[in-house]
């Protein structure tokens, strides 16, 4: 049982270029989660989707896309990335109870030059 | 704004002392996690707790939630290099409904042997 995997570990872009990252959890959960994680920030929530085909903007979207097409999937997608979207990237899930626990990946790291 | 203050950010300690971290708010929550992240991984969760007043123990770790349901402590007795890491808490967001967990920015625990 893997529970939540994410590619890739570690990525560099340069400013201006695109990637997705790919977040694929085999617990049947219906809420997936994208964070990401700054020095003195804390977790800082992306977007997230309740369900298969369903996404939603969390504190800091701009910038950034998603796709839930498969219940299992979740996609976070850098249309033309800047520096400041230098960081090290969480993706979540969690059965759906609003007491449930998240259950994290270990994290993308990502640097934008 | 965050929502959830931790306090200390940064804490060093010898093998064997206790300590107490502390997550703080000016709003009610209908309940909080603790989660413990160690270096290259994601949180990992402790433990939830939802009502007020509320203690539980994870061997040498006890959690409270404050009466009020705005606070809580997190006390280490007897800290191990084992125990090691950055520590989170986290809410639900209740204007969001109950999909948007938020976190605070940790605090950061050494244990020296």
């Amino acid at each position: 049982n893997a529970g939540v995997t994410q590619t890739p570990k570690f990525r560099v872009l340069k400013t201006g270029q695109s990637m997705t990252l790919l977040c694929a959890q085999d617990m049947n959960h219906e809420y997936m989660y994208w964070y990401r994680q700054d020095p003195g920030m804390g977790l800082r929530l992306i977007h997230y989707s309740v369900g298969e085909g369903t996404t939603a903007k969390g504190e800091v979207p701009d910038g950034y896309n998603v796709s839930r097409l498969k219940k299992q999937n979740f996609l976070l997608g850098l249309e033309s990335a800047a520096p400041s979207q230098t960081s090290v990237y969480f993706c979540a899930s969690r059965k759906g109870a609003y007491n449930s626990p998240l259950h994290f990946g270990n994290g993308t790291r990502l640097t934008v030059t | 704004t965050q929502l959830l203050e931790q306090s200390p950010q940064f804490l060093s300690i010898q093998e064997g002392e206790n300590l107490t971290v502390y997550c703080n708010s000016s709003s009610v929550f209908s309940s909080l996690q603790w989660y413990r992240q160690e270096p290259g991984e994601g949180p990992v969760l402790l433990v939830t707790v939802v009502t007020g007043g509320e203690v539980k123990k994870l061997k040498r770790l006890t959690f409270q939630f404050g009466d009020a349901r705005k606070d809580s402590s997190l006390h280490i007795t007897a800290a191990q290099p084992g125990d090691t890491g950055l520590y989170l808490c986290a809410g639900p967001l209740s204007g969001a409904g109950s999909y948007q967990l938020t976190f605070g920015k940790g605090t950061k625990l050494s244990v020296i042997p």
